[in-house]
Formats: C-alpha cells, structure tokens, sequence
C-alpha cells in the first residue's frame, strides 16, 4: 500500500467552478501535510500547508481528518491558471524516517474557459 | 537569481554510460535533497543531505552516488546508466531538515537510449 493515494483524475472544470481534491494517507503517526502544485513540465512549488484546524488562502481552503486520514484541497471560482497538477505531501514523524516526504502522485486539474 | 538551480536541463545518452548533474542553491539552506520523478509522476526521494552530511539515502543502486563539496551544492553522478534511470531528477533544498517546505530546482531531464 502506498504512503500516500491521490485520485489521478484528469479533473476537467469549467472556469468558475468549485473543485475538491482528496488524499488519504496510510500511516497514522504521519506529522505534517501539504499541497503542492506543479505545472506541466515544471517543478513542484508548495501551495499551502494543511493544519489540523483547516485553513484558507484565498480560494484555496485545505482540510485535514487525522480520524480518517483524509486531507483535502478545495478550489473556489476556479482560474485558468489553476490548471496543474496538485499533489498531496505527507512528512513521517522525525525519529523514524528524520523527516522524509512523501508524495502522492496527483491529480490532475484542467480548467476551461 | 533562480534560488535552485541545476544543471544540465536535458540529458541524452547511450547506456552504459556515466553522467553527473549538478545542484547549486543560493538560499543559504542547511538541508539539500535529490528526488526522482518517473514516468508515472511518482516523486520519490533519492538522498538528503544536512550541512554536507548524508542524512537519508534511500534505496538506491549504488551507481548513483551523490557529493556535497559544501552547503550550497549536491551533486549526482550516475555511473553505468540503464534504461530504467530515465526520469527526471530534481534537486530541493529547504532550510532545515523535518520540514515540508521543499524549494525545486527545474529539474534535470535525463534519457537513456
């Protein structure tokens, strides 16, 4: 089982539109998550972190469910520059892995006019 | 100034052959990483270094063989390149190690033929 699974989509959304992302992460003791976004042929560029009590960044809202395991990104009055891939970053505990990142393999978003 | 950089940006070569690729930052971090992203967009972790110190070496042939001559450099050399070592290689760094907060170089596209 993998560290972290992402839907791959393709998702395909109108501009405008709300979209949400989930991730589910397999190992409980994982520390810290976060979203990063990477453009086609680009690298990765962290987009937010994700804390226990959900955040916001503009039209971006990330949530976290230890319970569940689930974190989720979601997209308000999506842009054509939203159009990426996003993908979901677990951190293991220090002491066990010092730290290591792990990435899931993302979902794809295309956003059209 | 690009923050990450690394060079070469492209990469093609026979196999069998031995390549370096090398990784500059300028951001005074403590903690350098390279990742591998293969065809199927998983980015995995390869080596980390902390203040030119080996701190995470994953599983990985030992015919890539990473050096940091000091903080702001990690190198890679790959010795007796394969087929499956066709990726992208991305070097990060980040200001301390046990932090997801990971800055790219553009990464380094290398195929072997």
């Amino acid at each position: 089982r993998k560290e972290v699974e992402q839907d791959p989509g393709p998702f395909n959304v109108p501009e405008g539109a709300t979209v949400a992302f989930n991730c589910t992460y397999s190992n409980s003791a994982s520390q810290s998550f976060f979203w990063y976004r990477q453009d086609c042929r680009k690298e990765p560029k962290l987009l937010m972190s994700v804390y226990s009590s959900g955040n916001e960044d503009g039209r971006f809202t990330a949530q976290l469910n230890r319970a569940s395991q689930y974190i989720s990104l979601l997209i308000r009055d999506s842009k054509l520059s939203d159009s990426a891939t996003y993908l979901c970053v677990v951190n293991l505990p220090r002491g066990s892995t010092l730290g290591r990142l792990y990435f899931g393999r993302g979902t794809q978003l295309t956003v059209w006019p | 100034d690009t923050a990450v950089s690394q060079t070469p940006k492209y990469l093609v070569t026979q196999m069998g052959n031995d390549k370096s690729i090398k990784c500059e930052q300028n951001l005074g971090h403590d903690t350098m990483y390279w990742y591998k992203q293969d065809s199927k967009k998983f980015l995995k972790i390869m080596f980390s270094y902390n203040n030119k110190e080996l701190i995470i070496n994953e599983t990985v042939p030992n015919r890539f063989s990473p050096k940091s001559p000091d903080k702001a450099h990690l190198n890679l050399h790959i010795n007796s390149l394969e087929l499956g070592d066709s990726a992208v290689y991305f070097c990060a760094s980040s200001p301390r190690r046990n932090t997801g907060e990971l800055f790219f170089g553009e990464g380094s596209r290398l195929t072997v033929l």
